[in-house]
């Protein structure tokens, strides 16, 4: 299948600042990828629909100034999670739409601290 | 897309197969059924998805009901890299789809 990768795995940051992930899409295009959330012991939430050169699509409830979706190439969409606070704290999942199936990146655990 | 029901959780012993249930009553006639897994803290792996007709691949297989309204898919030999949270997923394919519906998903445990 086709191989979908986000950057970074982990990552730790402090309170009020902002963290970016990255999903590509390594040997395909993808013009639209999904935004995923998964808080502990729960299952995947669709955050967002990215899509190629437009503006993401927000699932009911998701603020979209704080998480902010920019997918400026067919091979790359990135989360940028802004004024990070400890509810923030999460695995975040990307997801890369490809002819009509989906396959997924590995997620990025997010710490605020 | 039709919502789907799971049992919470199910173990099983390395070796044997595995057979994971999933209603889904309500589905509609240009539905697939989707099975993914996710191991813990990784992103979910596409399993094998169906119509109408049973389904095989290397990794499992699905067996749907001649109504369509349950499923059930089959890990003919478990082992311990089974341990995951499996999910079933009823959704049409094709056209501008996209946005996956996860539920609570059944939690496999496969004890040695």
């Amino acid at each position: 299948g086709a191989v979908v990768s986000q950057h970074p795995s982990w990552v730790i940051c402090k309170s009020g600042t902002s963290v970016k992930i990255e999903c590509r899409s390594l040997d395909f295009q993808a013009t639209t990828m999904f935004w995923y959330r998964q808080f502990p012991k729960q299952s995947l939430m669709l955050m967002a629909t990215s899509n190629e050169g437009s503006k993401a699509t927000y699932e009911q409830g998701v603020e979209k100034d704080k998480f902010l979706i920019n997918h400026a190439s067919l091979t790359l969409s990135t989360l940028t999670v802004t004024s990070a606070h400890p509810e923030d704290s999460s695995f975040y999942i990307c997801s890369a739409r490809q002819d009509t199936e989906a396959f997924f990146g590995q997620g990025t655990r997010l710490t605020v601290v | 897309d039709a919502k789907t029901t799971q049992p919470t959780s199910m173990d099983c012993a390395e070796g044997r197969a595995a057979n994971l249930p999933c209603n889904h009553s309500t589905i509609s006639g240009n539905e697939y059924v989707y099975w993914y897994r996710q191991i813990h803290s990784q992103g979910p792996q596409y399993i094998i998805h169906g119509l109408k007709n049973n389904e095989t691949n290397e990794m499992a297989s699905l067996i749907i009901t001649e109504d369509r309204k349950s499923s059930t898919l089959i890990l003919p030999h478990a082992t311990l890299r089974d341990t995951a949270v499996y999910y079933c997923i009823v959704r049409v394919r094709g056209g501008s789809w996209g946005k996956l519906q996860f539920g609570a998903g059944t939690q496999v445990v496969v004890t040695p």
